[in-house]
């Protein structure tokens, strides 16, 4: 199985921050990668899918980068809605996985 | 309006069964794959079982094999669980989403599974 590891597990950032978060995976795969925000009690909502694909409705300031085995997800300007649990996800082979999650905060 | 609604979460003792079920709407369900994912209390989400449009493919974590199986009918535009064995792990809220080639781009709200004596 392809394990993904995400970092950091969690950040504490300010509102107008720039923000990152990286996702390693065990091994090289394609651009069949994504990135979901989880809010308190909430489904997860897509985000960004093949890499670096904005989903409908979600702000141009969340975008993603990377190849191979490293991917990172950018909120270029943070807003108090934004303060919530990421994850990554690859769907290159079964089983498909998820990161482990980060937190995003307040500071 | 393209919607994923589970149900048939509650709780279940050790080595009991279950089934989940979730309506979809809103959107063409015979051409989509489906997937199930849960999240334990606390915890991050671990994909559970994918199955094909037309149910040909299935797919699971290992975790599950020989005790959970995924099925779907089209006509009725429903994905299942069926969950038996159950085990205190299992104890997660339990997700329905459609699966795209590259992500799971709409999901339910969740049905609830509790395994507790």
């Amino acid at each position: 199985a392809i394990q993904l590891t995400q970092s950091p597990a969690s950040l504490s950032a300010s509102v107008g921050d720039r923000v990152s978060i990286t996702c390693r995976a065990s091994q090289a795969i394609s651009s069949t990668f994504a990135w979901y925000q989880q809010k308190p009690g909430k489904a997860p909502k897509l985000l960004i899918y093949d890499v670096s694909s904005l989903e409908g409705g979600v702000p141009s300031r969340f975008s993603g980068s990377g190849s191979g085995t490293d991917f990172t997800l950018t909120i270029s300007s943070l807003q108090p809605e934004d303060f919530a649990t990421y994850y990554c996800q690859q769907s290159n082979s079964y089983p498909l996985t998820f990161g482990g999650g980060t937190r995003v905060e307040i500071k | 309006e393209v919607q994923l609604v589970e149900s048939g979460g509650g709780l279940v003792q050790p080595g009991g069964s279950l089934r989940l079920s979730c309506a979809a709407s809103g959107f063409t369900f015979s051409r989509s794959w489906m997937t199930w994912v849960r999240q334990a209390p606390g915890k991050g989400l671990e994909w559970v079982a994918s199955i094909k449009e037309d149910g040909s493919e299935k797919y699971y974590v290992d975790s599950v094999k020989g005790r959970f199986t995924i099925s779907r009918d089209n006509a009725k535009n429903s994905v299942y669980l069926q969950m038996n064995s159950l085990r205190a792990e299992d104890t997660a809220v339990y997700y329905c989403a459609r699966q795209d080639h590259s992500s799971l781009d709409v999901w339910g709200k969740g049905t609830t599974v509790t395994v507790s004596p």
